[in-house]
Order: structure tokens, then C-alpha cells, then sequence
């Protein structure tokens, strides 16, 4: 079956502290990966997404991840955060056909100033 | 700023009632997709259309659910005999056709079954 596994439901950071939010992904075939974000009050934004290429990819506000084929892995990391990057935070994975995502059930990331 | 829309942003009903949400897509996008999320979990896939033709529907869509998308514009998710189950945020998407695309969500209709 398609799934999505985020490792961490909830995060406390401090500021200036780095940041790596994993998900694994189990899908049959070539796969299309994303990083979602909500932030408090707004609607799911993309952070950054790969499809092809350099498996590291860059993304908005300084945040990068790293496909690792092998591992099935795609995690998020941030080498310093700040108390805007309080959100919640989503894995998505779909096909190179494009078509629905399947997301993870997300990780709250909250940071102290 | 051209976003997907959606109409309501929060909707209450009581039980039994039927509703009715409104997504209006990205202008060029063919693509829109349903959503629901409830809380602490992520989305999960109910339905999408290319144009006007739905192409896929989750075993999660109950008979008790349509979507329509009749001119390929807009779209609309009504959920009829609504039940507690049902309460949760319905989030629109919409995208471009390939298969190296990304999708735009909307800020979703959050509906409370009392």
C-alpha cells in the first residue's frame, strides 16, 4: 500500500538550533516527493519538492532535503530555525504522473525564541 | 492574488442536513482535487478531476459524497445525511496536467457536524 511515514509528531526547538524532520515513503515505481508547510491560520504552502535530478534539493526560507532512493527516505532540514518557523509540516509523495498525494500525518514544529 | 478559493471557509450543520462547499482552481489549472483533513493527521486524498471528468474517487468517498466539476472550472464536493464522522476540514487543490507539477491548496471549509 501508498504511505507516508513522518518520524516525529512533535518537535521543540530553540532558536538558531538545526532542524531535520524525517519521512519514508512507500510507493511502488518512480515517485514525485514534497515538503508541505502550514503555518498557524494558512493554507498548505509548498517548502520544496523533487523530481528529478539532484537528489538535494532546495526549497523557500533556507530549507533544503535529501532524497535518498535507497532508503525511501526524504528529509527535511533547516541548519538554523527561527521562532517563524512554528508550522506544521508535511511529507507528500505522487507518481511521476502527477495525480493525488499521499501525505504523512505531519510534524508540529515549534520554536522558542 | 489569483489562489485557489474556497467557499465557505466554515461551515456548521446539523446532523442529517445536507452541504454543499465551493472550489474555484487556479484559472490555467485542469486538475482539482478534494481533500479532508481532520486534526493531527495529514490531508487525505478524496477525489480528482481533469477538466471536467472525475478520473478518481477514494474508497473513503461514500455514497453519501459527489463532487462535480460540470464545466471544468470550478468545483463543488456536497455531502448529503451529514454525520458526526464528517466533521473535518475539506481542502481544494488544483494543478497543472504532467507529471512534474505541483499542487495549490486552498484554506479549506472547516464543517462541524452537531
Amino acid at each position: 500500500a501508498q504511505s507516508v511515514s513522518q518520524h516525529n509528531h512533535h518537535v521543540i526547538l530553540s532558536e538558531a538550533a538545526s532542524l531535520e524532520l524525517g519521512c519514508n515513503y512507500s510507493y511502488g515505481g518512480t515517485v514525485n516527493l514534497f515538503w508541505y508547510v502550514q503555518y498557524p491560520g494558512q493554507h498548505l504552502q509548498l517548502l520544496l519538492k523533487y523530481f528529478s535530478g539532484d537528489p538535494l534539493v532546495k526549497g523557500i526560507k533556507g530549507f533544503e532535503a535529501e532524497f535518498i532512493k535507497s532508503k525511501f527516505s526524504f528529509n527535511l532540514r533547516k541548519p538554523s530555525v527561527q521562532w517563524s518557523d512554528t508550522a506544521e509540516y508535511f511529507c507528500a509523495v505522487n507518481n511521476n504522473q502527477g495525480g493525488k498525494l499521499i501525505f504523512g500525518q505531519g510534524t508540529e514544529l515549534s520554536v522558542k525564541p | 492574488d489569483t489562489g485557489v478559493s474556497q467557499d465557505p471557509r466554515h461551515k456548521i450543520t446539523k446532523r442529517g442536513q445536507n452541504v454543499t462547499f465551493r472550489c474555484d482552481p487556479i484559472s490555467e489549472h485542469n486538475r482539482l482535487y478534494w481533500y479532508r483533513q481532520t486534526l493531527g493527521q495529514g490531508p487525505e486524498f478524496l477525489t480528482y478531476f481533469q477538466n471536467e471528468a472525475q478520473l478518481e474517487k477514494s474508497r473513503l468517498l461514500s455514497d453519501r459524497f459527489s463532487a462535480e466539476r460540470p464545466k471544468g472550472s470550478f468545483s463543488t464536493l456536497e455531502i448529503q445525511r451529514t454525520e458526526q464522522g464528517d466533521s473535518a476540514m475539506y481542502l481544494c487543490a488544483s494543478s497543472s496536467a504532467g507529471g512534474y507539477t505541483e499542487a495549490f491548496f486552498g484554506q479549506g471549509t472547516r464543517l462541524t457536524v452537531v
